[in-house]
């Protein structure tokens, strides 16, 4: 079955720096799934990309899928106490159903 | 976008009780919902697939008779966790997708349950 490999796993950074966070897949990828989640609260949705090559932003947040769809990135510009939180990416496997794979989350702290 | 709603947010119960976990699509009808559970410090897992009035479908190592799904509409699926005990404590979380975006790929999850067995 496929895998999400998520680096790093924690991340401490400044305020105002950049960082980027990467998901890894060990299979094709059909839709990729970037969210944002705080401890114990559901899910926010950042991004969808389905298209190798496929690059999409909002606000300070860009995300990249790559030729192969196997890999994907979180860039996140400027950082500031408010993207702390665990971000994690999903994929969609393919299977009719619909369901999503996660990886296992990126802890990012952020230092006023 | 879509929403979906969970209720309870939070619940704590006796070991040995049942719960029962709602899961709603608000504006949009769902004819497949996800139930999934997260481990602390591990990712969101599958637990079942639930579908509108068919029995669901387990994940390997997911207790059927445990774990208690009813998809009785469009809008609505039902979590039952029967004769919980302290290692059922985790957080559920339940998604649904639109299928009327089909195209988008587009999947909703719910703010999550929080469940603590005493």
């Amino acid at each position: 079955s496929q895998e999400l490999e998520q680096s790093p796993q924690s991340l401490i950074v400044q305020e105002g720096k950049n960082l980027t966070i990467n998901c890894t897949s060990s299979k094709t990828l059909y839709g990729l799934y970037w969210y944002k989640q705080k401890y114990g609260e559901g899910l926010i949705f950042l991004m969808m990309l389905q298209k190798g090559g496929e690059e999409k932003s909002h606000e300070k947040i860009t995300a990249k899928l790559d030729e192969k769809k196997q890999q994907s990135s979180l860039h996140i510009t400027a950082s500031q106490p408010s993207h702390a939180g665990i971000y994690l990416c999903g994929a969609d496997e393919g299977g009719s159903q619909g369901n999503l794979i996660f990886g296992k989350g990126t802890k990012l702290s952020v230092k006023p | 976008g879509a929403v979906v709603s969970q209720h309870p947010s939070r619940v704590i119960c006796k070991s040995g009780t049942s719960v029962k976990i709602e899961c709603r699509s608000l504006d949009f009808q769902a004819t497949t919902m996800f139930w999934y559970r997260q481990f602390p410090k591990k990712s969101l897992m599958l637990m079942a697939t639930s579908n509108e009035g068919s029995k669901a479908t387990y994940e390997q190592g997911v207790e059927k008779d445990k774990f208690l799904i009813n998809h009785a509409s469009l809008t609505l699926s039902t979590l039952t966790v029967t004769s919980a005990h302290p290692e059922d404590s985790s957080f559920y979380i339940c998604s649904a997708r639109d299928w009327g975006f089909r195209d988008t790929y587009e999947q909703y999850f719910g703010p999550g349950t929080r469940l603590t067995v005493t």
